[in-house]
């Protein structure tokens, strides 16, 4: 069964970097999102992104996060300069013409 | 504004007992509502949902209900099982054709063996 994919599963930063967090959603799915879950505290809506370009974003979501699928089957979210409130677990999700959304594994960043 | 309360936020039963978690929704236009299961350190798998032209749905040991009029719904796990373990989020779809999710705060389910 397809399932969609992260990487990398862990990721540690020195505060002010930037990181890059990939995601390769299902290939037939056409709506992608991001999502971040603090240790301990619920799953967060970040953005999600249709036909190319971002649908909707959160307040979580400043001008530090960006989203881009920059060939047919990668989907990253980029941090430009990280802060140690950004340390976190990042999921992508990605769904069909139906309301299933299927979840990565995640990748736990941690901003030192 | 957007919201999804979520009860017990702790649940401790024993094996072969049900247990019950409770949510209320704050959009009365969202119509999809998914409950998903995550263990330690792995992603949200999802294990039933329910859309709001219905107002039950079961599937072996889980079933899920949904009172429109009041904005709850509820997850049911008969005959628990310790590998029921886990935190469990209820969640509401909102904004349209984005399909964002809206998660609860998280039921950490215990099954005392």
């Amino acid at each position: 069964e397809p399932e969609v994919t992260q990487t990398p599963s862990h990721q540690v930063t020195q505060m002010g970097q930037e990181v890059i967090l990939r995601c390769v959603p299902i290939s037939n799915h056409l709506y992608f999102y991001w999502y971040r879950q603090i240790l301990g505290q619920k799953v967060e809506f970040l953005v999600s992104f249709y036909n190319n370009e971002i649908s909707e974003k959160s307040e979580i979501f400043d001008d530090q996060f960006s989203v881009e699928r920059p060939d047919g089957s990668n989907f990253t979210l980029k941090i430009r300069s990280t802060k140690l409130e950004d340390s976190a677990m990042y999921f992508c999700a990605s769904k069909s013409n139906q309301e299933t959304q299927y979840f990565g594994p995640g990748t736990r960043l941690l901003v030192l | 504004g957007e919201n999804v309360e979520q009860h017990p936020s702790t649940l401790s039963v024993q094996e072969g007992d049900s247990a019950v978690i409770k949510c209320t929704y704050s959009d009365s236009a969202s119509n999809y509502f998914p409950w998903y299961k995550q263990e330690l350190g792995k992603r949200p798998q999802l294990i039933i949902d329910i859309r709001s032209n219905v107002g039950e749905k079961k599937d072996q040991r889980i079933a899920v209900t949904l009172n429109k009029t009041a904005k709850h719904f509820s997850l049911h796990i008969t005959e628990t099982q310790p590998e029921d373990s886990a935190v469990y989020f209820c969640a509401a779809h909102y904004g349209g054709a984005t399909n964002k999710l809206i998660f609860g705060t998280g039921t950490l389910l215990a099954v005392q063996p």
